[in-house]
């Protein structure tokens, strides 16, 4: 079985600050990674993922994540945050096989603050 | 590319009537779509999985028979709430998957009154 587990269920900080919202997984197969972006009444943006090859991974509106096998995490981060960055983020696992079934953790909800 | 679309957005229904919802995936196929409920200010939660030509496979705890999916395209996936009741009233969310990831539509929202 996977899990996802996000500490954090809400992260607040200054526009333009940099961020770092965390993420931690547990299984014990290969894995693949995804952070997605929710906005109020919307579904799910892909913003990046890690499928294998290199740790560092970038996405789309600037975001970054670095796969962390040792400490089996997938922190994502940004170095300068704008307030249209507030929103609901996801941190998802899922198998590496062809059946591959999403568990997603609990959400961390990110409030730029003007 | 790899863009799902869901109908209706949002819809409104009188308790004990049935609501089809439809995913799509527009630009791609699909051979593997999942079915997603979420709740307020929680996170997603597989409902289903529903594959092309054959049956769904629920999560523990679907009623099958009340949710009922069927996936008969590869870009087509529908989910049909029975008998909706207030404490369906959810936010549903499809995806599709494809190259190693998955695409989500934008979501229904259903209250049922």
């Amino acid at each position: 079985a996977q899990s996802v587990t996000q500490l954090d269920s809400q992260v607040p900080v200054f526009e333009e600050a940099p961020v770092e919202l965390r993420c931690n997984y547990s299984s014990s197969v290969s894995v693949y990674l995804f952070w997605y972006v929710q906005y109020p009444n919307q579904g799910l943006q892909l913003l990046l993922k890690y499928l294998s090859g290199s740790t560092l991974v970038k996405g789309i509106n600037g975001f970054e994540a670095e796969f962390n096998k040792s400490q089996t995490s997938f922190h994502l981060r940004k170095p300068s945050v704008h307030i249209s960055d507030t929103a609901e983020y996801f941190c998802a696992v899922s198998n590496s096989g062809g059946y591959q079934k999403v568990t997603f953790g609990t959400g961390t909800k990110l409030q730029v603050i003007p | 590319g790899a863009v799902v679309s869901q109908h209706p957005s949002w819809v409104i229904c009188k308790s004990g009537t049935s609501v089809k919802i439809e995913c799509r995936s527009l630009d791609f196929q699909a051979t593997t779509m999942f079915w997603y409920r979420q709740f307020p200010k929680q996170s997603l939660m597989l409902m289903a999985t529903s594959n092309e030509g054959s049956k769904a496979t629920y999560e523990q705890g679907v009623e099958k028979d009340k949710f009922l999916i069927n996936h008969a395209s590869l870009t087509l996936s529908t989910l049909t709430v029975t008998s909706a009741h207030p404490e369906d009233s959810s936010f549903y969310i499809c995806s599709a998957q494809q190259g190693g990831g998955q695409y989500f539509g934008p979501g229904t929202r259903l209250t049922v009154l």
